[in-house]
């Protein structure tokens, strides 16, 4: 069962526009979510993260939504750039259950930004 | 500072075949793990070490061993490949193993099981 989803395999947008990653979750419990970026060939990097005590938290260029009586978050990027194409995973984790091993991603969404 | 680096990038084994995958992270982090990553799959725990001299087995342990030999390197062991562990290979290394802990990757090892 995915707790984690990540329901669009891909997203294709113009530069300058924003981009809009979508993850559902289905356990209530958890209560901090993280964003990971990776490019091919790399490892993921860590984006952004938010805990469920916030709705929205930004960095830049990158903006957090967390939904918590829908299950959703959104990642926003807005202006997206061509350096943006990657692949972006959602993840999830909650208090008490251990420590961040017990993190749980998503399938990831491939962004493409074209030029 | 390198961050986390793994050995070998790429390997290709025939089935029965052993191996071991290489993980090093030079950031004086408590905490290791192994994931796999398979073609429309997110990543997937194999083992963690929540600190040097402990291991505990993740989400996908079968098949694998693993050793933390000192803090900074812990090693991956296939004893005998199969072609179900055909994947990719990440190691990711954090401070401490809390839930809001930010985990750092690296490159990833490439292996096909023939």
């Amino acid at each position: 069962d995915q707790q984690v989803k990540q329901n669009s395999p891909s997203l294709s947008v113009q530069e300058g526009r924003i981009s809009i990653l979508n993850c559902d979750y289905t356990n209530s419990m958890f209560d901090y979510f993280l964003w990971y970026k990776k490019y091919p060939a790399e490892g993921p990097t860590f984006l952004i993260s938010i805990s469920s005590i916030k709705d929205k938290n930004e960095d830049g260029r990158f903006t957090v939504f967390l939904n918590k009586s829908a299950k959703h978050l959104s990642l926003h990027i807005v202006p997206s750039q061509p350096g943006d194409s990657a692949v972006y995973f959602c993840a999830a984790s909650r208090y008490g259950q251990g420590g961040s091993e017990k993190l749980v991603f998503g399938k990831g969404t491939k962004l493409t930004v074209n030029p | 500072n390198a961050g986390v680096t793994q050995t070998p990038k790429f390997q290709v084994l025939k089935t029965g075949q052993s191996m071991t995958l290489q993980c090093a992270q030079d950031m004086n982090h408590n905490s290791m793990y192994w994931y796999r990553q398979d073609p429309g799959m997110g990543l997937r725990l194999i083992y963690y070490s929540a600190s040097e001299g402990t291991t505990d087995k993740g989400e996908v342990p079968n098949g694998y061993n693993v050793s933390r030999l000192n803090k900074r390197e812990f090693s991956l062991r296939l004893e005998s490949a199969a072609p179900s562990q055909t994947s990719v290979y990440f190691c990711a290394s954090s401070e401490v193993v809390t839930y809001t802990d930010t985990q750092y990757f690296g490159p990833g090892t490439r292996l096909t099981v023939l």
